[in-house]
């Protein structure tokens, strides 16, 4: 079975801080990876994925995020982060064969002005 | 519709009460998915349609859970007997062909609190 972990649970950033959230997965073969994300009021939205190809993902608002699958993990990045990122992260993984993501707790990240 | 839609906003029921919450899926879009999100924790699968059949039914915590998914358009999650564990926010989202590694669309939630 498909498991995503997600270690920070609380992250707390001034602005202009560089931000990384781990999240690592459970699974032996072949994975498409999600980073959502769900700003304070409204729905979940899709920040990320990676299929295939290139293992450095290029998202909206400046995220990135990095698929080592050596290391099982698809971190999410971003240089600097400002006030309107706070919201909550949620990274899934989805198996080559299934048609249904699994997600991991989240990631609440508060940016400070 | 321009998204996925879902009513109501916000429930509060009684426990024992039966309770239906419903998602308006977009337009053309076949697979779709039920979640479930309690207070602190991650999302939970509860149930996949593709069409109107539902392939994966596994994630249905109990069988006072059920759902249906008339028209390939909207579908009805009927949870019966309510419980106070039952309280979370039902997420429902849909994706055009529930192939692996397309994206999936959620709405806002139904909140549903059991007192």
């Amino acid at each position: 079975a498909q498991s995503v972990s997600q270690h920070n649970h609380h992250v707390i950033l001034s602005e202009a801080a560089s931000l990384e959230l781990g999240c690592n997965y459970s699974y032996g073969g072949t994975v498409n990876l999600f980073w959502y994300v769900q700003y304070p009021g409204q729905h979940l939205q899709l920040l990320l994925k990676y299929f295939s190809g290139d293992p450095l993902v290029k998202g909206i608002k400046g995220f990135e995020a990095e698929f080592i699958k050596s290391k099982f993990s698809f971190n999410l990045r971003k240089p600097s982060v400002q006030w309107s990122d706070t919201a909550e992260y949620f990274c899934a993984i989805q198996s080559g064969g299934s048609y249904i993501p699994t997600f991991g707790r989240g990631t609440s990240l508060i940016v400070h002005p | 519709g321009a998204g996925v839609s879902q009513s109501p906003s916000n429930k509060v029921t009684e426990k024992g009460k039966d309770v239906e919450l419903r998602c308006d899926p977009i337009s053309g879009h076949t697979a779709l998915y039920w979640y479930r999100q309690r207070l602190g924790q991650g999302l939970e699968f509860l149930i996949y349609f593709q069409g109107n059949s539902a392939p994966d039914k596994s994630g249905l915590p109990s069988d006072r859970f059920s759902a249906e998914r008339t028209g390939e358009s909207v579908s009805t999650l009927t949870i019966q007997r309510t419980q106070q564990e039952d309280s979370a926010v039902y997420l429902c989202a849909s994706s055009r062909t529930g192939t692996s590694g397309n994206t999936i669309y959620f709405g806002e939630g139904s909140w549903l609190t059991v007192v």
